[in-house]
Formats: structure tokens, C-alpha cells, sequence
């Protein structure tokens, strides 16, 4: 089975802390992905990776940066945390064929204070 | 172009009941459609996908319905169990880009 874990469940940050969240994943994939998820926004896409040291924008990378220096690992920055960054973050990997199936962790909830 | 808009935000089923949930595109590039189920405390995971060539394809008691010249897909989930109860999200992809999702529907469905 593919396992996707992240390295914690919750997290409480306070406002301006440098923020770590690391992804791990055990299939060998090509392609990882960090979304955030708030209610009633659903999964939005922060920022991905097709390679080791590669990187690509998502949708709303503002305030958020990447790092993947081995292939099974994926962390998001947050560089200052501020509030509004309050979110449920949720880390996918997957092969890069065309029909590939996201695999996601089990999310960490952060809050900042 | 490149949303996908899922409704209802929340769907309240009868045991036995079918669970419909409609999601509707814009951008006729996407050709891949799949569906992931979230439960609580756990990550989406993938419950069935379509691609456009097909109008139907069904996996138990889940089908997708897909209607190309309408640009909407919807997923049927016939004789609703308490244990389906989760929260749904479309999503749809063009070629080997990223998947953009819907916004997700809360679906109860009661004893």
C-alpha cells in the first residue's frame, strides 16, 4: 500500500514563527503535491513537484515555499506565519503516468496565533 | 476556465437513498474526471474516475455519470449507507497537468 505520512497532526504556530511541514512517501513517486484545505474552499493547490529540486507555483503560493531535496521528501515553508494561514494542510504524491491516482496523507491541522 | 463547480455543499440522505452530487466544467481540455472521498481526520483518497470517452462507468454502488456536451459530471451513490457518510470532491484534469478540485460536498446520510 502507498503510504503518505506527514510529519505532524497538529500544530499550533504563533504569528511570525518560521513554519516546517514535511511530507514522506514511500512509493517512489515522481510527483508531490501540497494543497490547503478550508471549508467551503475545498483542495487548493499551493505548490508541486515533478522532480527532486524542481518545484512549480499552484494556485495561491503567496506567503509559502517549497523544498524537495530527495525524491520522498516534500516539505512546505511558511517563511512568517500569520493567521490567515490557519488551515488543514494535506501533502499527495503520485506517479507521473497519465492516469495517475493522487495518494494524500493524513493532513496537519496549523493553527496560528 | 479552469474551475470546477461541485454542488450541493451538503446533501442529507436516507439509509437506502441515492446520494446525487453534480459537479460542471468550463474548460474542454480536462479528460480525466475523478471523484476522491474524504473522512473525517483522513486524507482524500480516490473512489472512481471517467475519462470522456465513456458516458457511465460504475464500481458497486458508485457510478459516474458523464455528459460531454453538457460539461457535467455527477456521481451516483445508489443505497446509501451510514458508512458513506464523508465529504466528496470532483475534480478534473487536462493531459498531464495538475488536478483542479471542486469545493466538496458534506454528505450524511442517516440511519
Amino acid at each position: 500500500d502507498v503510504k503518505v505520512t506527514q510529519s505532524s497532526r497538529y500544530l499550533v504556530k504563533r504569528t511570525g514563527e518560521k513554519v516546517f511541514l514535511e511530507c514522506v512517501q514511500d512509493m517512489d513517486h515522481e510527483n508531490m503535491f501540497w494543497y490547503r484545505q478550508d471549508p467551503g474552499l475545498g483542495l487548493r493547490l499551493i505548490y508541486f513537484s515533478y522532480d527532486v529540486k524542481m518545484k512549480e507555483k499552484g494556485d495561491i503560493p503567496e506567503g509559502y515555499s517549497v523544498s524537495r531535496e530527495k525524491k520522498e521528501r516534500f516539505s512546505l515553508i511558511l517563511e512568517s506565519a500569520s493567521t490567515n494561514q490557519t488551515s488543514m494542510y494535506l501533502c499527495a504524491s503520485s506517479s507521473p503516468s497519465g492516469a495517475s491516482v493522487q495518494y494524500f496523507g493524513p493532513g496537519t491541522r496549523l493553527t496560528v496565533t | 476556465q479552469q474551475q470546477v463547480k461541485q454542488s450541493p455543499q451538503s446533501l442529507i440522505v436516507q439509509k437506502g437513498g441515492i446520494s446525487i452530487i453534480n459537479c460542471a466544467y468550463e474548460n474542454t481540455a480536462f479528460d480525466y474526471f475523478p471523484w476522491y472521498q474524504q473522512f473525517p481526520g483522513k486524507g482524500p483518497a480516490l473512489l472512481i474516475a471517467i475519462r470522456p470517452d465513456v458516458s457511465e462507468k460504475k464500481e458497486g454502488r458508485f457510478t459516474i455519470s458523464f455528459n460531454k456536451s453538457a460539461k457535467q459530471f455527477s456521481l451516483h451513490i445508489m443505497d446509501s449507507q451510514p458508512g458513506d457518510s464523508a465529504t466528496y470532491f470532483c475534480a478534473a484534469r487536462p493531459g498531464y497537468s495538475t488536478l483542479t478540485f471542486g469545493k466538496g460536498t458534506m454528505l450524511l446520510v442517516s440511519p
